[in-house]
């Protein structure tokens, strides 16, 4: 089994639906962050979570929110998709200090908003 | 304009080239990351620098401070070497995430 899953892998959905994407993690770490990545961009942070009880906003929140259910869990909630929300996102989670220790991502999951 | 900027932003070159992309950033840092990404979607870490130079297999990393500057190179390159290559950096002023590059796509051909 993959250290980060990420599911779906892929996803289609309505303008105005809600939806989760969901990751959970074996490596045991504390920190775990959720991302997106559309084309020409780099990767943009949306939440990241340091445990159970600290949340916190990244620099592209709007729209989403997050839920840390245990430290090897943390969801991604679009409250109502839009489509420019159309984009890969990627779970990822560090050992520490992301500067030394660095990441280690999921395989993502596509999800397209029509 | 961005903190973290690569070049070129896509790359093609025949088998056996090599190859340099090249990341310069803005701002201080602690540590930078250099990430591998291929076609299925999986980010993977290659390099993580804070001074000089480190090679692995056919891959060589290396970072000037005072310049801001990194290039990643890749040498007698390969068609599975094929991927977006992603800088990334930990700044002074944001140390609870890294700061990411746009990404160079290189495609390797036969």
């Amino acid at each position: 089994d993959a250290d980060v899953t990420q599911t779906p892998r892929n996803r289609i959905t309505k303008t105005g639906k809600r939806i989760m994407l969901e990751c959970s993690q074996t490596k045991g770490h504390d920190r775990m962050y959720w991302y997106r990545q559309d084309p020409g961009l780099g990767l943009r942070l949306i939440y990241y979570s340091f445990d159970v009880k600290d949340i916190n906003k990244g620099e592209i929140s709007d729209g989403y929110s997050v839920s840390r259910q245990a430290q090897a869990k943390f969801s991604l909630s679009l409250e109502s998709a839009i489509p420019n929300q159309t984009a890969l996102y990627f779970c990822a989670t560090s050992e520490g200090d992301p500067g030394r220790y660095g990441y280690t991502f999921g395989s993502g999951t596509r999800l397209t908003v029509v | 304009k961005n903190e973290v900027e690569q070049s070129p932003q896509n790359l093609t070159a025949q088998e056996g080239e090599f190859i340099t992309i090249n990341c310069s950033y803005s701002v201080g840092i602690s540590a930078l990351h250099w990430l591998q990404q291929h076609p299925g979607g999986g980010i993977v870490s290659l390099f993580m620098l804070s001074s000089g130079k480190k090679k692995h297999g056919r891959l060589i990393a290396t970072i000037n401070i005072q310049e801001k500057h990194s290039s990643l190179h890749i040498t007698a390159s390969h068609p599975r070497d094929s991927a977006v290559y992603i800088c990334a950096v930990r700044s002074y002023g944001a140390t609870n995430k890294l700061i990411f590059g746009t990404g160079t796509l290189l495609a390797v051909q036969p």
